[in-house]
């Protein structure tokens, strides 16, 4: 079955480091894709970043990098240089076959960038 | 990528009472998907809604309570029927792309039932 796990319920960082946001999953399929997302206050859900299960490097975009362990089946965000408007839950998603191609979604960091 | 939209974008109900949500999408959509979000909790998948037919429920959901219909490639509704309290959630509509890494979301309707 299916399961998406985000142990980290709230993270604190300064202003300008680089955080790391866990995620860990569990699937049967071979394919399966996993992706974050940023909500912010306003409730819109943002797209950051994408790996496909057999995508040979870890997927960047920007100072967005997913640190991809198959064996491990960790899928964890790293956002560097991290700025306030970073402040936002995150949430760790998967997608696979199994059940008919649908999306489900860990339970959310809640991401705190100090000044 | 696609652009989704929906409507009503919030809305205040009475206990007993239906509401139906609309959502667009700008361009064709492989699937298309309906979210739960209730206050300060993740998303929870309600059905995938298929084009002329059907909707699949996940476990929890009934068509009695949530009817879904999606009569073409671009365009869904949600209805909730027979609301209480305990509706008072984020819906969400979300599209899927041809390509698997493709998947957006619609700006959500905050529903209040008092």
């Amino acid at each position: 079955a299916q399961k998406i796990t985000q142990t980290q319920p709230g993270m604190f960082v300064q202003e300008k480091e680089a955080v790391t946001l866990d995620c860990t999953y569990d699937t049967s399929d071979p394919s399966y894709g996993l992706f974050w997302y940023k909500q912010p206050s306003s409730g819109e859900m943002i797209f950051l970043i994408y790996q496909g299960s057999y995508d040979q490097q870890n997927a960047t975009e920007g100072r967005y990098s997913l640190n991809f362990q198959k064996a491990r089946k960790s899928a964890n965000l790293v956002i560097s240089a991290s700025q306030l408007g970073d402040s936002a839950m995150y949430f760790c998603a998967m997608r696979d076959n199994t059940g008919g191609f649908k999306t489900i979604f860990g339970a959310g960091t809640r991401l705190f960038v100090k000044a | 990528s696609a652009v989704i939209s929906q409507k009503p974008s919030r809305d205040i109900c009475q206990r007993g009472t239906s509401l139906t949500i609309q959502c667009q999408v700008d361009s064709q959509v492989t699937m298309m998907f309906w979210y739960r979000q209730q206050p300060g909790q993740s998303l929870t998948l309600i059905a995938t809604a298929n084009q002329g037919s059907e909707a699949t429920y996940e476990s929890g959901f009934v068509i009695d309570k949530f009817p879904i219909s999606r009569p073409n490639l671009t365009f869904s509704t949600l209805t909730v029927s027979n609301m209480s309290p305990e509706d008072s959630s984020i819906y969400l509509c979300s599209g899927s792309g041809p390509n698997s890494y493709e998947q957006y979301f619609g700006p959500g309707t905050r529903l209040t039932v008092t």
